[in-house]
């Protein structure tokens, strides 16, 4: 089976800075998204790695080591839209299957 | 471009009945893709289609769900007969792979399927 874990919910401060960590466990590996999801609306494309290392799109960054079936999205100066869910996914193969996990949740408060 | 495009939107329905769900992906992407998401599963893939040819059904819970893609611009997800644990949302994305495109994928509004 394919495993992908996130915690499920995380709580921040507006204007602080928060981590979302991924592991995964898959049969295949070909790249490693992120999607935000506000309740009630449909998931949003965030970032995608496929090579170790950062990649930076203003407020949020994602990080990727293959080796260690690790992921994480840094979130910085958070604001309350920030609030929603994150999902991490798998592309297992060339061909785009994707699993995703179960999502985080997170809250931002004043 | 208009995004992903999902009708209904919402949709109730009882037991036992065929239900229906209706997709258009954005124009010119070669590969569809139907999930389904609920609190207890998460985001759980159903089938994918590239240039309209069903790659992957292994998702699909079981033979009372069906998928076509009749063409690039549409694809239907049908159950029969429905039953209440069918209940979720049902999301429809599409991406390009094409060469030099990107192979993210975009999400439609998803629809909201209630079987009572």
């Amino acid at each position: 089976g394919q495993n992908i874990d996130q915690p499920t919910e995380m709580t921040a401060t507006e204007g602080a800075i928060v981590q979302i960590n991924c592991t995964y466990q898959t049969s295949g590996f070909n790249g490693l998204f992120w999607y935000q999801q506000h309740a009630g609306e449909a998931p949003t494309f965030l970032s995608y790695n496929v090579l170790d290392g950062l990649e930076e799109k203003g407020r949020f960054s994602s990080f990727l080591s293959r080796s260690k079936g690790y992921s994480y999205l840094l979130l910085k100066e958070l604001q309350m839209k920030d609030s929603a869910s994150y999902l991490c996914a798998v592309r297992l193969y060339n061909n785009n299957d994707m699993r995703f996990g179960a999502g985080t949740r997170l809250t931002v408060k004043p | 471009d208009a995004g992903v495009i999902q009708s209904p939107r919402h949709e109730v329905t009882e037991m036992g009945q065929e239900v229906t769900l209706r997709c258009k992906p954005i124009s010119g992407h070669d590969y569809l893709f139907w999930y389904r998401q609920t609190m207890m599963r998460g985001l759980e893939l159903l089938i994918y289609f590239n240039n309209n040819v069903p790659i992957d059904d292994s998702g699909m819970p079981e033979d009372r769900f069906s998928a076509k893609m009749p063409n690039a611009s549409f694809s239907t997800l049908k159950i029969q007969p429905s039953e209440p644990r069918d209940s979720a949302v049902y999301f429809c994305a599409s991406s390009f792979l094409g060469s030099g495109g990107t192979d993210t994928q975009y999400f439609g509004p998803g629809t909201r399927l209630t079987v009572l």
